[in-house]
């Protein structure tokens, strides 16, 4: 069974510092891993995705990254606002017929101090 | 619609009393996914429909738990004799195709089950 960790649970850091959320799972045979953000009260919003066959992609100030053979991937966050105050949550979809549910971590709280 | 819609956006339910959470997807979306947020966790994939067909109900945590799509568009899940452990937020999500497409998630309906 796949399974998904976030590290740190929660974070808090002056507005300016660049920073780096991590995420690991169990079983490599993914077929794309997603970064998205929550805010309180809010739904999902999807931040990146990465295929499975890409090591990285870019919007903005965030870059994500992925090493699928190890079983990790990164949401690097520069010069962080406090906008940028959310959940932020790695979800990984894996390889089956019926469809294409997403596994998700337990999310990284990133709170961001003016 | 321009996003994903849920409603009720809050529900308060008596233990035992049956709910009904309805999701209006993105127009034209093919693949509709429901999950179960508890407090604190990530989301947690309870059920998969390509068009009107469910085709992946794994993650119903119990027969309380139905869920349907009758016209290939708007979805509706219920739960029937609620519990206290039901309480949860509900989030529905929709792509325009199952694998290669992001998830575009709806604000959820927040249940809470006294």
């Amino acid at each position: 069974k796949q399974e998904v960790t976030q590290i740190p649970a929660a974070l808090s850091v002056p507005e300016g510092e660049n920073l780096v959320l991590n995420c690991s799972f169990t079983d490599s045979a993914i077929y794309n891993l997603q970064w998205f953000r929550q805010d309180p009260g809010k739904g999902l919003t999807s931040l990146l995705l990465i295929q499975s066959s890409q090591r990285e992609q870019t919007s903005g100030r965030l870059n994500a990254s992925l090493d699928k053979s190890s079983g990790r991937s990164t949401l690097y966050i520069a010069a962080s606002q406090p906008g940028d105050s959310a959940t932020y949550l790695c979800a990984v979809s894996i390889l089956e017929t019926s469809g294409s549910r997403l596994t998700f971590g337990e999310g990284t709280q990133l709170t961001v101090n003016p | 619609g321009a996003g994903v819609s849920q409603s009720p956006r809050y529900k308060v339910a008596k233990r035992g009393q049956d709910v009904a959470l309805r999701c209006d997807p993105i127009s034209g979306h093919v693949s509709l996914f429901w999950y179960q947020q508890a407090l604190g966790q990530g989301p947690e994939f309870l059920t998969y429909f390509q068009n009107e067909a469910q085709l992946d109900k794994s993650g119903l945590p119990s027969d309380r738990f139905f869920a349907e799509r009758p016209e290939g568009s708007v979805s509706t899940l219920k739960i029937q004799r609620t519990q206290q452990e039901d309480s949860a937020v509900y989030l529905c999500a929709s792509s325009f195709v199952s694998r290669i497409e992001t998830q575009y998630f709806g604000p959820g309906t927040r249940l809470l089950v006294l």
